[in-house]
């Protein structure tokens, strides 16, 4: 398995909801990443785990919360988001260091209304 | 913090042309690659380079660490390689830093 699966492909919410987004891979990858992509703009980090520990976090608002359960698992919890959090966002694996490739799920593209 | 500077931001061409895209970057990296991106959004990994050379199929990318400098290449171009093509860094020292990404450059090829 080469994949990072990211579910749900789209997702609309409201503003007082509490939602889930999920990445998973089975590549014995130990770093996990979210990012997140408004139109016409490229990727900005938000969080970062290596060997299921949070190792950054790139000042996101409260509003969004990473969980990491096992080294396959990565989930950013949403609660209260505002419309402008509308985005795509990409979850990536890769081993832990500096020289290695990364592995991009499709995205899950959030509508805030 | 790593700039990473792309060009050119939008380009057309005509089936069957050489392309060149271009990166440069501010300060020292762990490695350079280069993504794909179609609409509708998820990122394919093209290549990811530290040093010299790397070709697959018809694409070339090159990367000239004294200079900070990177290029893709592709030969041959064809419709089905219109896309986002985005360069990305990584930072220098190692470590699961995430990636620092180029403003991407938007590559339309017409039959």
């Amino acid at each position: 398995d080469t994949e990072v699966t990211q579910t749900p492909k789209h997702l609309v919410m409201g503003m007082t909801n509490k939602k889930s987004l999920k990445c998973e891979q089975h590549m014995g990858h130990r770093a996990m990443y979210w990012y997140k992509q408004k139109a016409k703009k490229p990727p900005e980090l938000m969080f970062v785990y290596s060997y299921e520990k949070l190792s950054i976090n790139e000042s996101v608002p409260s509003r969004f919360s990473p969980e990491c359960p096992n080294s396959s698992l990565l989930n950013l919890h949403l609660h209260a988001l505002q419309p402008e959090d509308s985005a795509l966002y990409l979850c990536a694996s890769s081993q832990a260091g500096g020289n290695y490739g990364y592995t991009f799920g499709s995205g899950t593209r959030l509508t805030v209304v | 913090k790593n700039e990473v500077e792309q060009s050119p931001q939008n380009l057309t061409a005509q089936e069957g042309e050489f392309i060149t895209i271009n990166c440069s970057y501010s300060v020292g990296i762990s490695a350079l690659h280069w993504l794909q991106q179609h609409p509708g959004g998820g990122i394919v990994s093209l290549f990811m380079l530290s040093s010299g050379k790397k070709k697959h199929g018809r694409l070339i990318a090159t990367i000239n660490i004294q200079e900070k400098h990177s290029s893709l290449h592709i030969t041959a171009s064809h419709p089905r390689d219109s896309a986002v093509y985005i360069c990305a860094v990584g930072v220098a020292g190692g470590g699961a830093d995430g990636l620092t990404f180029g403003k991407g450059t938007h590559l339309i090829i017409q039959p």
